[in-house]
């Protein structure tokens, strides 16, 4: 079955430097992938979303690259603020056309003033 | 756009008893929700897939007898824990898409917490 694995259940940076999250995954090849953040007691919010043909996506401060070769996802926050404090997310999407999402157990970030 | 309202947020409840959550979109019709469940510092485990007017689809090792799943109109699907236990407390997420093709974001729920003592 397939494995995601997001690179540190934590990380802690300093206000105003860039976060990069990191996805990898194994036995599978999903046709997309999807950030989503997830503050405490809520539900997911979407982020972005970057295709199986796409290598990089862009949206304000964030910033997704895909790697289907090495089967990793980076996620670059830049000029990163205390509200960027979450956990985030990464979801595969299916080959077959389902619209099943497989989640990693997320990277709590914390933005430190 | 595209809000999807959970209820309730928080269930504490006897063992044996049955719990129904609701899962309503707001302000768009949802062909597809989906059921998930959350243990904590986890991620969230893909329960069902529930389509307007269809069964739903269970994921390998979720009990369908166990976990009821009604999705009678295209905003509104239901999830019934029936005979709850203790090992079934825990955060519950629906999400709903607002279109039926694939590489779509799902909107989120903000879940509902519950509690069998």
């Amino acid at each position: 079955s397939q494995k995601i694995e997001q690179n540190s259940e934590a990380l802690n940076i300093q206000e105003g430097k860039t976060a990069t999250l990191t996805c990898n995954y194994t036995n599978y090849s999903p046709a997309y992938l999807q950030w989503y953040r997830q503050d405490p007691g809520r539900g997911p919010v979407f982020l972005l979303l970057i295709r199986e043909n796409e290598k990089e996506k862009r949206k304000e401060r964030l910033k997704v690259t895909f790697d289907t070769t090495l089967k990793q996802s980076l996620f670059h926050i830049t000029a990163s603020q205390p509200a960027d404090s979450a956990t985030y997310l990464c979801a595969l999407g299916s080959q077959t056309g389902a619209n099943n999402l497989f989640f990693g157990t997320g990277t709590r970030l914390t933005v430190i003033p | 756009g595209a809000v999807v309202s959970q209820h309730p947020s928080w269930v504490i409840c006897k063992s044996g008893t049955s719990v129904k959550i609701e899962c309503r979109s707001l302000d768009f019709q949802a062909t597809t929700m989906f059921w998930y469940r959350q243990f904590p510092k986890q991620s969230l485990m893909l329960m069902a897939t529930s389509n307007e007017g269809s069964k739903a689809t269970y994921e390998q090792g979720v009990e369908k007898d166990k976990f009821l799943i009604n999705h009678a109109s295209l905003t509104l699907s239901t999830l019934t824990v029936t005979s709850a236990h203790p090992e079934d407390s825990s955060f519950y997420i629906c999400s709903a898409m607002v279109a039926e093709h694939s590489n779509q974001p799902q909107h989120f729920g903000d879940g509902t917490r519950l509690s069998i003592l």
